[in-house]
């Protein structure tokens, strides 16, 4: 599985868009690239997943650059709730995933 | 409402004791898995499932089994509690392609 780095913290005002970064240069061709977030003391959510297309969806959308070496998950519009680590994931979408997250980057949106 | 459901949601347990936590979804996903969530570490896979009679071993299996009888339920069972179990556990469940996985809301174990 490829490894993934991402900064440690970002911080967002409210209501402006958090763009969170994510290196994979050592990806493979079927790997996609996963995102999920986890709220402090909640499980693990799910947001988005692509290969190599933009994608979007009612949560987030998440841009991968042309050589897929990296990513970018954006949240259009933040709010005090996307407060949570988020974690980028680079795994084959068939089979059994086991997850491994890394230390991920804790997003502090703020009023 | 579709999701993943773990109870109970806490739980205190006496050394050498045993329970089930419980497992359920009620999205027809095949693969299901029990995680484990030490604080301020990520994730470690106890065992997994890829569909109801199927089952395997994680990274840390040991003072654990589980059993797929049904699609829907995946209890994972502590044989002998010991304090190095406390711990909170996470379900969580998937289709088999071209999804991302579906956690439950943890079930929060301590071991005394």
């Amino acid at each position: 599985d490829a490894k993934t780095t991402q900064p440690t913290s970002m911080d967002c005002a409210e209501g402006r868009a958090a763009n969170l970064p994510c290196n994979h240069s050592t990806i493979s061709g079927n790997e996609y690239v996963y995102w999920y977030r986890q709220i402090h003391s909640q499980g693990p959510q799910y947001i988005i997943h692509g290969l190599k297309n933009n994608e979007t969806n009612e949560m987030a959308s998440l841009i991968i650059t042309e050589d897929r070496k990296s990513s970018t998950l954006i949240l259009p519009h933040a709010t005090l709730r996307d407060t949570a680590v988020y974690y980028c994931i680079v795994r084959v979408a068939t089979g059994f995933q086991k997850l491994v997250f890394g230390t991920g980057t804790r997003l502090l949106v703020s009023p | 409402n579709a999701g993943v459901t773990q109870t109970p949601k806490f739980q205190v347990l006496k050394t050498g004791q045993s329970m089930t936590l419980q497992c359920a979804q009620d999205m027809n996903h095949e693969y299901m898995s029990w995680y484990r969530q030490d604080p301020g570490m990520g994730l470690r896979l106890i065992h997994y499932s890829v569909g109801a009679g199927i089952t395997d071993q994680g990274e840390v299996p040991n003072g654990y089994n589980v059993s797929r009888s049904t699609t829907e339920d995946f209890p994972l069972r502590l044989l002998s509690a010991a304090p190095s179990q406390t711990s909170v556990y996470f379900c969580a469940s998937r289709l088999t392609t071209d999804h991302g996985y579906t956690f439950g809301s943890g079930t929060r174990l301590t071991v005394v």
